[in-house]
């Protein structure tokens, strides 16, 4: 079955340290990847998404991910965190451009600390 | 330009009572989802629309969930009756379908609460 996981279901970080947070999908011959953000009682908002071409891609709010296929990660990096940053993150995936499913990940609970 | 709204934004009901929600998607977006995001979890299709059409359903609980798209724009998204497992944030997402664009707009959502 097609899935996604969120290897951390919380990771506290301090303020302007870097971090990552790691996803992990089920591989299949072609995929779309996604980072959304949602802050407390928000909806979801896009971070930044991998449809093809270059692996790393960069997002919004100074996020970036980079897409390994072989290890089926696209895990999300960024190099300094603010305090505002704190916020669940969600990775998602869809199989294919034309079904536009997204499959989510549980989510992981970024904790900045000042 | 307004982003996809939702109604109304929190909702408490008794168990075995009906329940309604309210999606308006970004204007001229064909594609509309809904999602059902329980706690500590992340968010589940239930049911993806593309214009007036459901073309996938297959997440939906149809003995007591359903959904309509009237015209292909706003959708309402009901259940009845309601059980307490039903207690869930509602997510409604819309997006524009053309070739390689696969990015989906959220609202807010409907914080559903069933006692």
């Amino acid at each position: 079955a097609q899935s996604v996981t969120q290897l951390d279901s919380q990771v506290p970080v301090f303020e302007e340290a870097p971090v990552e947070l790691r996803c992990n999908y089920s591989s299949s011959v072609s995929v779309y990847l996604f980072w959304y953000v949602q802050y407390p009682n928000q909806g979801l908002q896009l971070l930044l998404k991998y449809l093809s071409g270059s692996t790393l891609v960069k997002g919004i709010n100074g996020f970036e991910a980079e897409f390994n296929k072989s290890q089926t990660s696209f895990h999300l990096r960024k190099p300094s965190v603010h305090i505002s940053d704190t916020a669940e993150y969600f990775c998602a995936v869809t199989y294919s451009s034309n079904t536009g499913k997204l499959i989510f990940g549980q989510g992981t609970t970024l904790q900045v600390k000042p | 330009e307004a982003g996809v709204v939702q109604s109304p934004r929190y909702k408490i009901i008794e168990k075995k009572q009906p329940v309604a929600f309210w999606c308006n998607p970004i204007s001229g977006h064909n594609t509309l989802y809904w999602y059902r995001q329980n706690l500590g979890q992340g968010p589940e299709l239930l049911i993806r629309y593309e214009n007036e059409e459901a073309v996938d359903d297959s997440q939906l609980p149809k003995d007591r969930f359903s959904a309509e798209r009237l015209k292909g724009v706003d959708s309402t998204l009901k259940i009845q009756p309601a059980e307490l497992g039903d207690s869930a944030v509602y997510l409604c997402a819309s997006s524009l379908r053309d070739a390689g664009n696969t990015e989906a707009f959220f609202g807010q959502g409907t914080r559903l609460t069933v006692v």
